[in-house]
């Protein structure tokens, strides 16, 4: 699976939108790109994912670059409630069989949305 | 509430106790996964089950023994275990869906274990 980088920490001001991003230069045209958050000592939470075009759901967007090679995290009015370690991983998808992949988890965006 | 649910969560046990951790889904997934988290590490894939099938051991010590009995539940038994195996225990569950091209993992809250 490709690698991922992300910056180790950001802040954002609470009702502002957050904007995390992810730099997957070498991600292959069969990888998704998943975004999964943590909260302290909690399961991770899976929070969206796209493969080409940008995704959109009740938490979050996602915007996928043309060339994929970047991403953007988008969480358009963050609260409080949204600190926690935000994971950006790229995984191949199903490819028949038993696919049931890795998700290989990195060290992740420490998000700190501030009152 | 993601459907996965792990018990205990908590549990404190010596080096020469035998305990189990408990993992069920709720989703009808088919494919069940454990992931290990250390301090300050990344999580670490375990085992991976998919229809009650090991698919995946990710190089982890035989003090750490695996079971599915069904695609609804997953058990970790543990056994003489070091106190550098004290981490969150984390389990998964995910399931295929025809046509998608890629399958979810959701996480249950996990069980923090501490081993004396």
């Amino acid at each position: 699976d490709a690698k991922t980088t992300q910056p180790p920490s950001m802040d954002c001001a609470e009702g502002r939108a957050a904007n995390l991003p992810c730099n997957h230069s070498t991600i292959s045209g069969n990888e998704y790109v998943y975004w999964y958050r943590q909260i302290h000592s909690q399961g991770p939470q899976y929070i969206i994912h796209g493969l080409k075009n940008n995704e959109t759901n009740e938490m979050a967007s996602l915007i996928i670059t043309e060339d994929r090679k970047s991403s953007t995290l988008i969480l358009p009015h963050a609260t409080l409630r949204d600190t926690a370690v935000y994971y950006c991983i790229v995984r191949v998808g199903f490819s028949g069989g038993t696919s049931y992949g890795k998700l290989t988890f990195g060290q992740g965006t420490i998000l700190t949305v501030h009152p | 509430e993601t459907g996965v649910t792990q018990t205990p969560r908590h549990l404190v046990m010596g080096m020469t106790n035998k305990k189990s951790l408990k993992c069920e889904q709720h989703l009808g997934h088919n494919a069940m996964y454990w992931y290990k988290q250390s301090a300050k590490k990344p999580l670490e894939l375990m085992f991976v089950y998919n229809f009650k099938e090991q698919t995946e051991n990710n190089s982890v010590p035989s003090r750490f023994s695996p079971e599915c009995p069904n695609s609804s539940h997953l058990f970790l038994h543990l056994h003489t275990l070091q106190p550098e195996d004290s981490a969150l225990y984390l389990c998964a569950s995910s399931q295929d869906r025809t046509g998608s091209g890629t399958d979810t993992q959701y996480f249950g809250p996990g069980t923090r274990l501490t081993v004396l």
